[in-house]
């Protein structure tokens, strides 16, 4: 069976930094590419970063663009989502999603809870 | 770059079909998605490339895509059916970006 877990959310301060894990199971992790999805409060979907299973290709929403990082550890089968000069606007619930191929491409066909991450002063 | 627009809400009696609709510039040559979003709830993948239904989801879902418009049909709506929906290409233009429609919220009469 399939499971994501998603941990490390939190409040934090505008400028702070936060580090999202997700960790996987089920499933041979460097097979599929895998992304961040986030879903502000009361608003829609909103796609953060994906990284393919390689490790060869990644590629960042221009709203985090230089201030997120994803990286993933295939011998913890664990994605990460590095989240460094954060604002008022990256609130939000953060799913990990597992994208159905190895590359960029494709939908997402098994999500994680999500982890609130909440920034204010 | 590319813009996914869906429209806010639909609404729909038991046993009718609802239509949600996806538009885009040529969205007809490139992959659709979509998903259903429960309240509280993750999102779950109810159509594929256009038109494939994956495992577990029932016939009711059915999907199509043509010129500037993709559509999601539910026959049969059932007040379970209550929920988000979501389409996702990805956008080329731009990287390989994912993109989401703005989201759709199906209503049950």
């Amino acid at each position: 069976e399939v499971q994501l877990l998603e941990s490390g959310g939190g409040s934090v301060q505008p400028g702070g930094s936060l580090r999202l894990s997700c960790a996987a199971s089920g499933f041979r992790f460097s097979s599929f590419a895998m992304s961040w999805v986030r879903q502000a409060p009361g608003k829609g979907l909103e796609w953060v970063s994906v990284m393919s299973g390689s490790e060869s290709g990644t590629d960042y929403a221009d709203s985090v663009k230089g201030r997120f990082t994803i990286t993933r550890d295939k011998s913890k089968s664990t994605l990460f989502l590095q989240m460094n000069s954060l604002r008022v606007e990256d609130t939000a619930v953060y799913y990990c999603a597992k994208g159905r191929d190895l590359g960029l491409s494709g939908f997402f066909d098994y999500w994680g809870q999500g982890t609130l991450v909440t920034v204010s002063s | 770059s590319y813009v996914l627009t869906q429209p806010p809400s639909v609404s729909v009696a038991p046993g009718k079909t609802a239509n949600i609709t996806c538009g885009g510039n040529n969205i007809g040559r490139i992959s659709v998605h979509w998903y259903q979003q429960k309240s509280g709830q993750a999102p779950v993948v109810v159509i594929t490339y256009d038109s494939d239904r994956p495992s577990g989801i029932p016939e009711r879902f059915s999907g199509s895509n043509s010129g500037n418009t993709a559509t999601l049909t539910i026959s049969r709506v059932e007040a379970g059916d209550e929920a988000d929906y979501y389409c996702q290409v990805w956008d080329r233009t731009s990287g390989h970006h994912v993109l989401f429609g703005g989201g759709t919220k199906l209503t049950v009469l």
